[in-house]
């Protein structure tokens, strides 16, 4: 049983760019949460999304950032015109429910040169 | 505003004693409590939680503790391993939202001397 898969594991944009981050859930996981980790920091909530809908994106930027779960495929982070405070790790998680804990994936580290 | 706090960013333990790791909160909305264990280039991997119903839970050489007065939490590893020498995360929820908006402090990395 696979685990919650990330791609790409590692990310290099020049700012403006635009960078996509994917996330598969665990088989049979229906939510899907991204969380953001800065240097020296903790996890950092952003959004939280079932299949089609967007949950809760309270913890997202207001610009610049959209996510999507569509009914078929990974899960997207899009980050539009990257600049350097962007540079972080974003760790997607799945759940079968609201009751499971959380499961990770490795993350994707996104360097903005 | 920090609302989970890991005041200590390190902590070494000689291999066979006791590692405690301690957690403060402040929301006193918190209700359900979780420790995660990250290693270097991994995603952070679920250990043991506690609800605020109880104030122990134990899961073989991991056991949480929780004074809700205090809002306090601890992880009692015993006995340590090397194997348990990674970076330890506190985390906290409302449990209305279920788990999916956790609140996680700043970590603190746990080295176990052989």
């Amino acid at each position: 049983n696979a685990g919650v898969m990330q791609n790409p594991r590692h990310l290099v944009r020049r700012r403006g760019q635009e960078a996509r981050l994917r996330c598969s859930p665990m088989k049979g996981h229906s939510h899907v949460y991204w969380y953001r980790q800065l240097p020296e920091e903790g996890l950092k909530f952003m959004v939280y999304l079932q299949k089609e809908n967007i949950i809760d994106e309270s913890g997202m930027p207001k610009e610049r950032f959209s996510a999507e779960f569509p009914k078929e495929g990974p899960s997207i982070l899009r980050i539009q015109q990257v600049v350097r405070g962007d540079s972080a790790a974003y760790f997607c998680a799945s759940s079968g429910d609201l009751n499971s804990p959380l499961h990770f994936g490795n993350g994707t580290r996104l360097t903005v040169t | 505003d920090q609302q989970v706090k890991q005041n200590s960013p390190s902590l070494s333990v000689q291999e066979g004693r006791i590692s405690i790791l301690n957690c403060d909160y402040t929301n006193s909305m918190f209700d359900y409590f979780l420790w995660y264990k990250k290693y270097p280039a991994e995603g952070p991997t679920f250990l043991i939680s506690i609800s605020s119903i109880k104030d122990k839970n134990e899961d073989g050489r991991f056991t949480v503790f929780l004074n809700k007065s205090a809002k306090h939490l601890s992880l009692h590893i015993v006995p340590s391993q090397p194997g348990d020498s990674a970076v330890y995360f506190c985390a906290a929820s409302p449990i209305l939202d279920g788990n999916e908006k956790l609140t996680f402090g700043t970590g603190t990395r746990l080295t176990i001397i052989p």
